[in-house]
């Protein structure tokens, strides 16, 4: 089956650095995504991996290793603002659309 | 430029009701998605729109639900015979549908409520 596992919830101090672990078993590969999602709203794009390695963007990143079948996404000078969920999905080899999506890690940032 | 835009926000109905979910992509976006996601679950793939090609209706969780996308661009979800595990924020999405264009593109959702 496909499976895409992270933790369900995280408590981080503002200004600190976190961590979301991502983990996934997928028949194929097409790319992996991180999307926000604030309570009661859409999700929004984060960033995209497709090769293996780190991407920066301001004061996020994520990490891929396809052969770990492992990403992460860090935050760093975390904000209160950063409060929301963060939802990892990947996108199938087979299917260049279709996105299967994991449970989301829902990220309290405390003062 | 105007985003995905989705009503209603919030459509309250009774059990066994049909109810009607509208979605309006970005235009000139000719992927479209629809999700839905129920309180502390994940987002589900309902069905997936890429131009004039036939539509993947592979995660319609039943045959009660149904989608359309006229003029490959408005896209109506339908929901026969409502029932209460249909209440779910229904998401919808779009993307340019280039292939180097991953990006999806999610409006602000309709709360179904089924009573």
């Amino acid at each position: 089956g496909q499976n895409i596992d992270q933790p369900t919830e995280m408590t981080a101090t503002e200004g600190a650095i976190v961590q979301i672990n991502c983990t996934y078993q997928t028949s194929g590969f097409n790319g992996l995504f991180w999307y926000q999602q604030h309570a009661g709203e859409a999700p929004t794009f984060l960033s995209y991996n497709v090769l293996d390695g780190l991407e920066e963007k301001g004061r996020f990143s994520s990490f891929l290793s396809r052969s770990k079948g492992y990403s992460y996404l860090l935050l760093k000078e975390l904000q209160m603002k950063d409060s929301a969920s963060y939802l990892c999905a990947v996108r199938n080899a087979g299917n260049n659309r279709k996105l299967i999506w994991g449970l989301g890690t829902s990220l309290a940032v405390n003062p | 430029g105007a985003g995905v835009s989705q009503s209603p926000s919030n459509k309250v109905t009774e059990k066994g009701k049909d109810v009607e979910l509208r979605c309006d992509p970005i235009s000139g976006h000719t992927a479209l998605y629809w999700y839905r996601q129920s309180l502390g679950q994940g987002l589900e793939f309902l069905i997936y729109f890429q131009g004039n090609s036939a539509p993947d209706k592979s995660g319609l969780p039943s045959d009660r639900f149904s989608a359309e996308r006229t003029g490959g661009s408005v896209s109506t979800l339908t929901i026969q015979r409502t029932q209460q595990e249909d209440s779910a924020v229904y998401l919808c999405a779009s993307s340019t549908g280039d292939p180097r264009d991953y990006e999806q593109y999610f409006g602000p959702g309709t709360r179904l409520t089924v009573t």
